[in-house]
């Protein structure tokens, strides 16, 4: 059974407007949430990431929102531009130590089209 | 900017030959981590190292798949005898380690068994 679910495995959005990606969890445990973006052929780099004290943090065009009753978070990306064109993954993880490792749903394909 | 590093980058290999790729990760992180990205999914963790020693790897197929990290430094991933199904994306990540956080990546090695 998935953890974290990424439910949308595409999403095409015009240059300028704005991208959100969405993403579900099954594991109240969960305490870090992350997302990371992935072009062919390379590691994930990381984008921005929520603590579950938070509701929201934010960092240039990338804004990150939790809803804790929802098992919910999305990322928010205004304005897309063309380089945002990749593989958007969702992750969690629970606590450190041996729960330290990332969950990571299956990823959300972002097209940007100028 | 520090960078996790690994390789070799490419690997094309048989089936029933031994492979193994290596990571350095960013110094000063005590946490490494091995996960394994089959195309369409997201990452799964296979191995992961506090300092020298195995935290987790409840997911690693130890009947051929085994893991070091010596000196706490660097760390090797090897598989033999490699199968078709070992094909795949190998990435390794690493942290501070010290509970809940962002996990950085490598440029990861794509492995492909003929």
């Amino acid at each position: 059974d998935q953890q974290v679910k990424q439910n949308s495995p595409s999403l095409s959005v015009q240059e300028g407007r704005i991208s959100i990606l969405n993403c579900d969890y099954t594991n109240s445990m969960f305490d870090y949430f992350l997302w990371y973006k992935k072009y062919p052929a390379e590691g994930p780099t990381f984008l921005i990431s929520i603590s579950s004290i938070k509701d929201k943090n934010e960092d240039g065009r990338f804004t990150v929102f939790l809803n804790k009753s929802a098992k919910h978070l999305s990322l928010h990306i205004v304005p897309s531009q063309p380089g945002d064109s990749a593989v958007y993954f969702c992750a969690a993880s629970a606590g450190g130590g041996s729960q330290g490792n990332l969950i990571f749903g299956k990823g959300t394909k972002l097209s940007v089209k100028p | 900017e520090a960078e996790v590093a690994q390789s070799p980058r490419y690997k094309i290999t048989e089936k029933s030959q031994a492979v193994a790729f290596w990571c350095d990760p960013i110094s000063g992180h005590a946490t490494l981590y091995w996960y394994r990205q089959i195309l369409g999914q997201g990452p799964e963790l296979l191995v992961q190292f506090q300092d020298e020693s195995v935290v987790d790897d409840s997911q690693l197929p130890k009947d051929r798949f085994s893991a070091e990290r010596l000196k706490g430094v660097d760390s090797t991933l090897k598989i033999q005898p490699a199968e078709l199904g070992d094909s795949a994306m190998y990435l390794c990540a690493s942290s501070l380690g010290e509970g809940s956080e962002t996990q950085y990546f490598g440029p990861g090695t794509r492995l492909l068994v003929l």
